[in-house]
């Protein structure tokens, strides 16, 4: 059975700080690592999906890395703002495509 | 474009009253279709997924169901609400046999009292 595994489960960081969190996944039968943003009372929002052993990708001052040989990804929220404050979840989909989900990272940021 | 609706946005429920969500997709044939549970402090649970109309595969044992009885409608239903059934209801869609992302709808706040 696949298990996503996220670290650490909260998160109080200082704005105008940087920080990073990470997901980790099983590195054998890999199809993909999918990373959502989910705000309080709203609905889960796609960030990055991605593929490739070393692929790295950014939106604005979010950036995620993957390394599926030893079945990790962070992601990395450069100067946080509170608008970054949400829940983060990866998902990595197992060998009937369907989403196994970790349980996510809650980013609070302090004003 | 694709789009995903769920109704209603939030209800309140007496325990031991039946319930009735609905989600529909439009811009897409023959989706994923699933259902998700947010408790009070915890994350997201599958409940439900569905691969085509009739087929629902449940991914934990409770008082819910789920119909597809349409290609693009999914139903969430009780015959018996409990008080632990209170939380976030999410639908999502996705395109099958692929690795691609899940498009979640605007949920359901659900309060059983």
């Amino acid at each position: 059975i696949l298990n996503v595994e996220q670290s650490p489960q909260s998160l109080h960081v200082q704005e105008g700080d940087s920080t990073n969190f990470t997901c980790s996944f099983p590195s054998s039968n890999f199809y993909a690592l999918h990373w959502y943003r989910w705000e309080t009372a709203k609905s889960p929002e796609a960030l990055f999906v991605m593929t490739l052993n070393g692929d790295e990708k950014k939106k604005g001052r979010i950036s995620a890395t993957l390394n599926t040989k030893e079945g990790y990804s962070y992601l990395y929220i450069k100067g946080s703002q509170p608008e970054d404050s949400a829940t983060y979840l990866c998902a990595s989909p197992d060998s009937n495509y369907q989403l196994i989900w970790g349980a996510g990272t809650k980013l609070i940021i302090k004003p | 474009s694709q789009t995903i609706h769920q109704w209603p946005a939030t209800l309140v429920q007496p325990v031991g009253s039946p319930l009735s969500l609905e989600c529909t997709v439009e811009g897409t044939s023959n989706p994923n279709l699933y259902w998700y549970r947010q408790a009070a402090g915890r994350g997201l649970q599958l409940l439900f997924y569905s691969v085509g109309i009739g087929q629902i595969s449940s991914e934990v044992p409770q008082n819910l169901s789920a119909s597809r009885p349409q290609d693009r409608q999914f139903i969430l239903s009780s015959k018996k609400l409990l008080l632990s059934d209170s939380g976030f209801y999410l639908c999502a869609w996705s395109v099958p046999g692929s690795i691609n992302e899940q498009f979640f709808g605007p949920g359901t706040r659900l309060t059983v009292l």
